[in-house]
């Protein structure tokens, strides 16, 4: 089955530490992105890679970092988590750049205290 | 820049009843791609559909069908006879050809009652 995997789903964390947030996607996509959804935002896109070692800022990069090793994964990385970092997060991927087919996440709530 | 404007926040019908969700976006790109997800309470984002710009034909599948037209830069969502399980927002979304993200709308809340 074709599916973007995101882990945790949930996640209660306090400020300062250190995080990761998991996606892995086993369709052999190439283009992956990580968007942030708020109330009355909608979602923006955080960051973005069009394949392995190939990263760029999205909308709304700034306290965030990512990297693309691998083809099927694409970690979510908060060096220090702040409070205005809670949000839901997804991450997605499509064949190609202009978002064929696009897949998300299941989505992971993060809540920073 | 791109944008999609979603005026409906949210929306109440009762069961049965047809429903339309507009969707109004804007770009000075002649080849742009359009996309409806559903997001259920669960929380997850499904695909609905993607058309790009050179597509101007409608597209029905089951209860649900997408009116495109390019002359009022509007891309509107409409369920037939609707059901409690289509409760969810909806979201539009826009982006271009090349390495653009997708622009989403802020969403539509529908909440179909029995």
């Amino acid at each position: 089955e074709a599916q973007v995997t995101q882990n945790p789903r949930y996640l209660i964390t306090v400020t300062g530490k250190k995080l990761t947030v998991t996606c892995s996607q086993n369709m052999n996509h190439e283009y992956m992105s990580w968007y942030r959804q708020d109330p009355g935002l909608g979602l923006r896109q955080i960051y973005y890679s069009m394949n392995v070692e190939v990263t760029d800022k999205g909308d709304v990069p700034e306290g965030y970092k990512v990297s693309r090793k691998e083809k099927r994964n694409f970690p979510l990385i908060l060096e220090s988590p702040s409070p205005n970092q809670t949000s839901l997060y997804f991450c997605a991927s499509s064949l190609s750049k202009d978002h064929t087919e696009a897949f998300f996440g299941q989505g992971t709530r993060l809540t920073v205290v | 820049a791109q944008k999609v404007t979603q005026a409906q926040t949210e929306i109440s019908v009762v069961e049965k009843e047809d429903v339309t969700l507009d969707c109004v976006y804007e770009t000075r790109d002649t080849t742009y791609y359009l996309f409806w997800y559903k997001q259920p309470p669960s929380g997850e984002l499904v695909f609905l559909i993607r058309r790009n710009s050179f597509d101007e034909q409608n597209e029905i599948s089951g209860r649900y069908s997408w009116n495109f037209q390019k002359s009022t830069s509007s891309f509107n969502f409409t369920i037939t006879a609707s059901q409690v399980v289509d409760s969810a927002v909806y979201f539009c979304a826009l982006t271009l050809s090349g390495n653009t993200p997708l622009v989403f709308g802020k969403g539509t809340r529908l909440s179909v009652i029995a």
